[in-house]
């Protein structure tokens, strides 16, 4: 079954702005880690952040984590069009296997 | 120089046919992962090796078998085609397989089965 779900399905922003995306997940994780796909290609490992941390940044990347809500957010700050891509969140459990979501789609307009 | 690598990277078959797909890295790395990406975007782990070792193992048909011949490369080969089987199949690959490593993927095989 899947453990991560992101929030929303698909985001369309206009370029400079900022775009915001959530994940939720259902049981206790080591970590939380976030990827991008573009379309036709692979996934390209982004952050990583471990249960025991609450924010991470990683250029224009700020990714938050509530361990007590079970949810993490990743935020896109002032975007370009080269952002357009899916976005994932992946937990790992103890068990080392990494669960996925089913992606954000954003859609950076110029 | 790419770091994970798959052929083909379409494929397009009828039911019941069988068909390998091949991955391989040259990161050094000892552990491989074979994942499906369905068309609502889920993905979803299937195999998992490290150095040619079969340690994940999830709810898969028995038609899909993985191989290793080395740490370097895990193929997939199904039997019997169906028409779920239907899907965009990445490989990965990690250092050690522990706690927090990053997965570096490979640019997918999409596999049409008519």
């Amino acid at each position: 079954s899947q453990q991560g779900e992101e929030d929303p399905q698909a985001l369309s922003i206009q370029e400079g702005e900022n775009a915001t995306m959530n994940c939720s997940y259902k049981t206790s994780i080591n970590n939380l880690q976030w990827y991008r796909q573009n379309s036709g290609r692979g996934l390209v490992h982004l952050i990583l952040i471990r249960s025991n941390e609450r924010e991470k940044h990683s250029g224009r990347l700020r990714v938050t984590l509530d361990t007590s809500k079970k949810s993490s957010s990743l935020l896109i700050t002032a975007s370009r069009a080269a952002d357009t891509a899916s976005y994932f969140c992946a937990t790992e459990s103890n068990d080392y296997k990494l669960s996925f979501g089913a992606g954000t789609t954003v859609t950076v307009r110029a | 120089d790419t770091a994970v690598s798959q052929t083909p990277k379409y494929l397009v078959t009828q039911m019941g046919n069988d068909k390998s797909i091949k991955c391989e890295q040259n990161l050094g790395h000892d552990t491989m992962y074979w994942y499906k990406q369905d068309s609502k975007k889920f993905l979803k782990i299937m195999f998992s090796y490290n150095n040619k070792e079969l340690i994940i193992n999830e709810t898969v048909p028995n038609r899909f078998s993985p191989k290793s011949p080395d740490k370097a490369h895990l193929n997939l080969h199904i039997n019997s085609l169906e028409l779920g089987d239907s899907a965009v199949y990445f490989c990965a690959s990690t250092y050690g397989g522990a706690t927090g490593e990053t997965q570096y993927f490979g640019p997918g095989t999409r596999l049409l089965v008519l």
